[in-house]
């Protein structure tokens, strides 16, 4: 049930762009993205409910393809500070919250 | 910032010994969780508690693993006996009803 990610690692130069996927062979409700730099806890950015939303704040935006069950996160104009591993963790039933945790994608941010 | 509480930090052990890891939620996040995150891997959810009962732990190797959140605030995850391959990191979270869940520092736990 775990979701997989792609790629597993990105390197990019400072004012770049990058996108990050997320493939599940369920069906799903929602899925949620996090952000974990190394040694510390995942910090959440967003969740996309089913029906298709878009979201995003600052350059940071996602969106979520129920009928391929897929979701995309989009990095605009990358920031040192964006380095780090990104988490989708995928829910299947509304309101379970139980998530499923992909294998992460490992950003790093170049100068 | 309200956080998540998690206690200790580190700990290291010999195999066949008994752990407990300790979670303070944060106040008034009536949902908690229990994650084990083995290095290079992302979270795999051991125990889901709604208030004091426990919603999901299908993936809790019960014949070792046990959790509590006996007044639905605070919770212990405990190993007993510990063994190698229960080395990683292990992760509290909480939240407010089903949104987004506020992670704690974690315990990585070593076993010997």
């Amino acid at each position: 049930q775990q979701p997989v990610q792609s790629p597993q690692a990105v390197i990019l130069r400072e004012g770049e762009d990058a996108v990050i996927n997320c493939s599940s062979s369920k069906a799903l409700y929602s899925v949620h993205w996090y952000r974990q730099k190394h040694g510390e806890a995942p910090v959440f950015l967003m969740i996309l409910l089913k029906g298709g939303e878009q979201k995003g704040h600052d350059k940071i935006s996602a969106s979520f393809n129920e009928k391929k069950q897929q979701s995309s996160l989009y990095l605009t104009a990358s920031q040192l500070s964006y380095s780090g591993t990104y988490f989708c963790g995928t829910e299947r039933l509304r309101g379970a919250n139980n998530l499923f945790f992909g294998t992460g994608t490992r950003l790093t941010v170049i100068p | 910032e309200a956080e998540v509480a998690q206690s200790p930090r580190y700990k290291i052990t010999e195999k066949s010994q008994a752990v407990a890891f300790w979670c303070d939620p944060i106040s008034g996040h009536a949902t908690l969780y229990w994650y084990r995150q083995i290095l290079g891997q992302g979270p795999e959810l051991l125990v889901q508690f709604q208030d004091e009962s426990v919603v999901d732990d299908s993936q809790l190797p019960k014949d070792r693993f046990s959790a509590e959140r006996l007044k639905g605030v605070d919770s212990t995850l405990k190993i007993q006996p510990a063994e190698l391959g229960d080395s990683a990191m292990y992760l509290c979270a909480s939240s407010y009803r089903y949104n987004e869940q506020f992670f704690g520092p974690g315990t990585r736990l070593t076993v010997l």
